[in-house]
């Protein structure tokens, strides 16, 4: 089966311009998760969604993230504007339900610099 | 709140001698448990994960995990290891349903001829 695809893979910008990033899920998972892996750390989750359902966005910063699962299928994640600190690594990861039974599958992330 | 610590941001070894990879969680309930690899530039892989059905779990390329709840520890083990064992490890818990990973901040483990 194929795997959870992320890209672009990289993306270079200058600080205080937008930027998005886009998530294909695996085929039928239900739950679409994004997360941020700043240089030299784990992953923190940003924001879960049960289908089209933002379920837990308390760590996403809403002043200047935004995101949508439109369709319940693929998933955006935008930034805007984007800060010098925003640098880092943004993964997409999915799963057939939320339980600790069922384990979330990463895409390769979309490595994001600002200048 | 609950919380993963993995001892040792860096740990080597030669090829052929014994992986430990440390990692301790903290939680009055036990958790969803689980070991992740990163290679460079790529996403996590799970290695193996801890549901509660076993305290010994059996994970991919050789490695495998112990449970330990009087200790709140998970370590990672691989009998001897291999050059492309060399990577990021990342620990992880999930408390119950919740969907949300805990990670630890990872151990990179380099693997010398």
């Amino acid at each position: 089966e194929a795997g959870v695809v992320q890209s672009p893979r990289y993306k270079i910008i200058e600080k205080k311009q937008p930027v998005a990033f886009w998530c294909n899920p695996i085929s039928g998972h239900n739950t679409l998760y994004w997360y941020l892996q700043n240089l030299g750390q784990g992953p923190e989750l940003l924001i879960r969604y049960e289908n089209e359902e933002a379920v837990d966005d308390s760590q996403l910063p809403k002043d200047r993230f935004s995101a949508e699962r439109l369709k319940g299928v693929d998933s955006t994640l935008k930034i805007q504007p984007a800060e010098l600190g925003d640098s880092a690594v943004y993964l997409c990861a999915s799963s057939w339900g939320q339980g600790g039974d069922q384990p979330q599958h990463f895409g390769d992330g979309t490595r994001l610099s600002i200048l | 709140a609950q919380s993963v610590t993995q001892l040792g941001s860096h740990v080597s070894v030669s090829e052929g001698a014994l992986v430990l990879l440390r990692c301790n969680y903290s939680s009055s309930v036990p958790p969803y448990l689980f070991w992740y690899v990163q290679y460079p530039n790529q996403g996590l892989q799970l290695l193996l994960k801890y549901t509660s059905a076993a305290t010994l779990v059996k994970g991919i390329n050789g490695f495998e995990a112990e449970f330990k709840k009087s200790e709140t520890s998970f370590h990672l083990t691989k009998p001897s290891a291999h050059m492309s064992d060399a990577a990021e490890y990342f620990c992880a818990a999930m408390k119950n349903q919740g969907g949300k990973l805990i990670f630890g901040q990872g151990t990179e483990l380099s693997v010398k001829p």
